[in-house]
């Protein structure tokens, strides 16, 4: 069955750095989603990528949908504490209208 | 405008018990969905709707049922808890499927003991 792969499970960043954490999907997708969850939080939309090649920013955040539409990736430049959470990719389910197929997400945790 | 609510917050239960978890959107969104989120598992889908009047199977269906008598509205139902299914619930909906985004209530955390 269709499959979303997100690496890596944890990332443990000092505060400053940048990371990237990146999703891999199974199928070519429609669009690709990312979803914030803080702790002890609900899921909360961030962005949606739909073309090929797409670049989107958010502030620090960096969003990149791949030429092929298989993969995705977020780049969080000088990370800060506001940061800490987990981040899931998600895209259509392409055997059923109406569903998102969810990644496992990366939890980020922020050192000072 | 409240977006998505639910009902309760927190509950415990003891093995065997019923319950029901209600789920609340003033959006006015088609679909309605179902999650529960275990350490390690990510979000996994039990039941959706894509209208009133509708429902159908996730990935998780076992053990619980649903009901979409109202658009707004969407139940949980189960019918005779397990430990199995202590877990953090979450609703969304969405205006469309088909990828469209989804909004998440604040969540129901259920332990059965």
């Amino acid at each position: 069955g269709q499959q979303v792969m997100q690496i890596p499970q944890y990332q443990h960043v000092q505060e400053g750095e940048d990371f990237t954490t990146y999703c891999n999907s199974s199928t070519t997708l429609s669009n690709i989603q990312w979803y914030k969850q803080r702790p002890g939080g609900h899921p909360v939309f961030l962005i949606q990528l739909v073309k090929s090649g797409e670049v989107k920013k958010q502030k620090r955040l960096t969003f990149q949908f791949g030429e092929a539409k298989k993969n995705s990736s977020l780049h969080i430049t000088a990370t800060q504490t506001t940061d800490v959470g987990t981040y899931f990719c998600a895209g259509p389910k392409t055997d059923s209208w109406g569903k998102l197929q969810f990644g496992a997400g990366t939890q980020v945790v922020v050192t000072p | 405008n409240a977006g998505v609510t639910q009902t309760p917050k927190f509950r415990v239960l003891k093995t065997g018990q019923s319950m029901t978890l209600l789920c609340a959107q003033d959006m006015n969104h088609e679909y309605m969905y179902w999650y529960r989120q275990d350490p390690g598992m990510g979000l996994r889908l039990i039941h959706y709707s894509v209208g009133e009047g509708t429902t159908a199977k996730g990935e998780v269906p076992d053990g619980y049922n649903v009901s979409r008598l109202k658009k707004q509205n969407f139940l949980l139902g189960l019918e005779s808890a397990a430990p199995s299914q202590t877990s953090v619930y979450f609703c969304a909906s969405s205006y469309e499927g088909g990828g469209d985004t989804q909004y998440f209530g604040p969540g129901t955390r259920l332990t059965v003991l």
